[in-house]
């Protein structure tokens, strides 16, 4: 199957700072990538989707300016999560597929944890 | 209520027993998708289904669009198999994708 890597795969950060992960989609052109959140011991929750050269489409409650969502290239998207704090402690998760009508692969995950 | 429930939430079972896994849901659906989750939270897509069956190894999924209903099925299961595995639907709609709240599978030696 196709690869998608995502970095870094853990990361500890102060509160208050900012955090990027970065999923990239190693052998295909990813027209869409999905970012998920999974606290521990429940089911993976969608953060927002992202289109290739358009802006994010954010599920409710999910707040925009706090997580960050750059997908720039066809092989690049990105998850900032600004102003970092404990509550976002989590593991999150992208995945990406070539279109609608194909399988969406995920990437390894970012356990993140702000202390 | 959840749009997609799966059963059971635990399951231990002894090396080599067939396992099988039941996922339900609400929605209109376009796919279906078999998820491994591995201890360290690392995500494998195992199938995506939109009818019959399909097969992979020791791996089987079947699904009923008319029930909305699929079974993952694990035949001579082995310790390896131990993972959380998540049912995910995506919606008619396109770009909506439900979860289940996975079933956290444990095989015994």
């Amino acid at each position: 199957g196709a690869v998608v890597s995502q970095h870094p795969s853990r990361v500890i950060c102060k509160s208050g700072t900012s955090v990027k992960i970065e999923c990239r989609s190693l052998d295909f052109q990813a027209t869409t990538m999905f970012w998920y959140r999974q606290f521990p011991k429940q089911s993976l929750m969608l953060m927002a989707t992202s289109n290739e050269g358009s802006k994010a489409t954010y599920e409710q409650g999910v707040e925009k300016d706090k997580f960050l969502i750059n997908h720039a290239s066809l092989t690049l998207s990105t998850l900032t999560v600004t102003s970092a704090h404990p509550e976002d402690s989590s593991f999150y998760i992208c995945s990406a597929r070539r279109s609608a009508l194909t399988e969406a692969f995920f990437g390894q995950g970012t356990r993140l944890t702000v202390v | 209520k959840n749009e997609v429930e799966q059963s059971p939430q635990n399951l231990t079972a002894q090396e080599g027993e067939f396992i099988t896994i039941n996922c339900s849901y609400s929605v209109g659906i376009s796919a279906l998708h078999w998820l491994q989750q591995h201890p360290g939270g690392g995500i494998v897509s195992l199938f995506m289904l939109s009818s019959g069956k399909k097969k992979h190894g020791r791996l089987i999924a079947t699904i009923n669009i008319q029930e909305k209903h699929s079974s993952l099925h694990i035949t001579a299961s082995h310790p390896r198999d131990s993972a959380v595995y998540i049912c995910a639907v995506k919606t008619l709609s396109g770009n909506q994708f439900y979860f289940g709240t996975g079933t956290s599978l444990t095989v015994i030696p």
